[in-house]
């Protein structure tokens, strides 16, 4: 079935290091991709997507690239600010699930000044 | 664009009691609804799929007759938690998505924290 694998939390980084959270992916075809934000004690928001292969997906200076190759969509920051801090869900969702989201298991991110 | 509003934000009450959480979509038409509860420093864990007009789709494991969901409008959402005990203290969490097809993304609303004395 469809899954999604992201790095296990938490991250810990000095202000403006820079960001790499890894995020792959099992799935039939060409699933959607999309990294969630979840700041503390709030909902999620949508950081970025990606419906393609090769499509970058690119907000608040964070991207990611949808590689179906390595089947992987990992976010990249140039340079985080302690703002960034939060928790970062990496979901897929699919035909054959009915389009549900497949969800990752979240990496809590830290950003020290 | 695409926000999603969720009442209230925070409830606090006794066991027993019956609590009604909203998700509205503000500013576009959501065919589908989806209610998640999560558990802390745990991902989401989907309880159940509304759709406008029919009854929702529960996952397994989720008691039907326990959380109630009416989806009675393509902007209105409701989940109700009957008869309220101490382990359905949780983050509850709902999303939209718009009509416009099956692969876009999920819009969400800010969670309702339960807590049941």
């Amino acid at each position: 079935g469809n899954s999604v694998t992201q790095m296990e939390g938490p991250v810990t980084l000095s202000e403006e290091a820079f960001l790499t959270i890894n995020c792959t992916y099992t799935a039939t075809g060409y699933p959607s991709l999309f990294w969630y934000v979840q700041y503390p004690g709030e909902g999620l928001q949508l950081l970025l997507k990606a419906t393609k292969a090769d499509d970058k997906g690119s907000n608040k200076g964070f991207e990611a690239t949808y590689r179906k190759e390595t089947t992987s969509f990992h976010l990249e920051k140039g340079s985080v600010q302690v703002s960034d801090s939060a928790v970062y869900f990496c979901a897929l969702s699919h035909m054959d699930s009915n389009y549900q989201l497949i969800w990752g298991a979240g990496t809590k991110l830290i950003i020290k000044p | 664009g695409a926000v999603v509003s969720q009442h209230p934000s925070r409830v606090i009450c006794k066991s027993g009691t019956s609590v009604k959480i909203e998700c509205r979509s503000l500013d576009f038409q959501a065919t589908t609804m989806f209610w998640y509860r999560q558990f802390p420093k745990q991902s989401l864990m989907l309880m159940a799929t509304s759709n406008e007009g029919s009854k929702a789709t529960y996952e397994q494991g989720v008691e039907k007759d326990k959380f109630l969901i009416n989806h009675a409008s393509l902007t209105l959402s409701t989940l109700t938690v009957t008869s309220a005990h101490p382990e359905d203290s949780s983050f509850y969490i709902c999303s939209a998505r718009t009509a416009m097809g099956g692969n876009q993304p999920q819009h969400f609303g800010d969670g309702t924290r339960l807590s049941i004395l």
